[in-house]
């Protein structure tokens, strides 16, 4: 089945820091990714699209310049938060879009948990 | 924007009863997903559906994308410890990834 990891799985960090989160599609191709934000006991919010090649597509609301996203290649999409500050702690989860797979589900990380000191 | 409801919020069942629990949508979609995650975790698929109507079995997992488009239902029969978890329904509009909205979710816990 299609896999996809991330890196790291937990970070700390102090406030003001960045930090990179790393999503790479294993065995397939993925045109595009999805970066995810849940906070405890809610459901996944869509942050942002990745398309390889171009620039993210960012929910309203969602602060590009804080969340940088770059999707290098079909199977790598990262994450930066830029400046962290303790309120951007949080459980980050990507997901992938196979390239060949119809109709297109989306297979999902193992998540990144992020705590801002 | 789209919303979509997922009811009951929470359950607790005694271990070997069938659970049943439905998502709801003001919006149609094209295609119904389900998915589990457990603590700590991505979600996992459980069920997808793309077709009105179609009903899907995976092991002691049913689901059936509702034929007005606008709701699902997924069934667990026989539940064992394992299936503790928050189960979340997952609209798409289209079938290109986008548009893909999650429910609540429903936070199931089974008693031994």
């Amino acid at each position: 089945g299609a896999v996809v990891s991330q890196h790291p799985s937990r970070v700390i960090c102090k406030s003001g820091t960045s930090v990179k989160i790393e999503c790479r599609s294993l065995d397939f191709q993925a045109t595009t990714m999805f970066w995810y934000r849940q906070f405890p006991k809610k459901s996944l919010m869509l942050m942002a699209t990745s398309n390889e090649g171009s620039k993210a597509t960012y929910e309203q609301g969602v602060e590009k310049d804080k969340f940088l996203i770059n999707h290098a290649s079909l199977t790598l999409s990262t994450l930066t938060v830029t400046s962290a500050h303790p309120e951007d702690s949080s459980f980050y989860i990507c997901s992938a879009r196979d390239l060949v797979d119809i109709p297109y589900e989306q297979y999902f990380g193992p998540g990144t948990r992020l705590t801002v000191t | 924007g789209q919303q979509l409801n997922q009811s009951p919020q929470s359950m607790f069942i005694q271990e070997g009863e069938d659970v049943s629990m439905n998502c709801t949508s003001s919006s149609i979609f094209n295609t119904w997903l389900w998915y589990k995650q457990d603590p700590g975790e991505g979600p996992v698929l459980l069920i997808a559906l793309y077709k009105a109507g179609e009903l899907t079995s995976n092991g002691r997992l049913t689901a059936q994308f509702g034929i007005t488009r606008k709701d699902s239902f997924l069934n667990i029969s026989a539940s064992i410890p394992s299936d503790v978890g928050i189960y979340f329904c997952a609209g798409q509009r289209d079938n290109y990834g986008q548009n893909f909205v999650f429910g609540p979710g429903t936070r199931l816990s089974v008693l031994p």
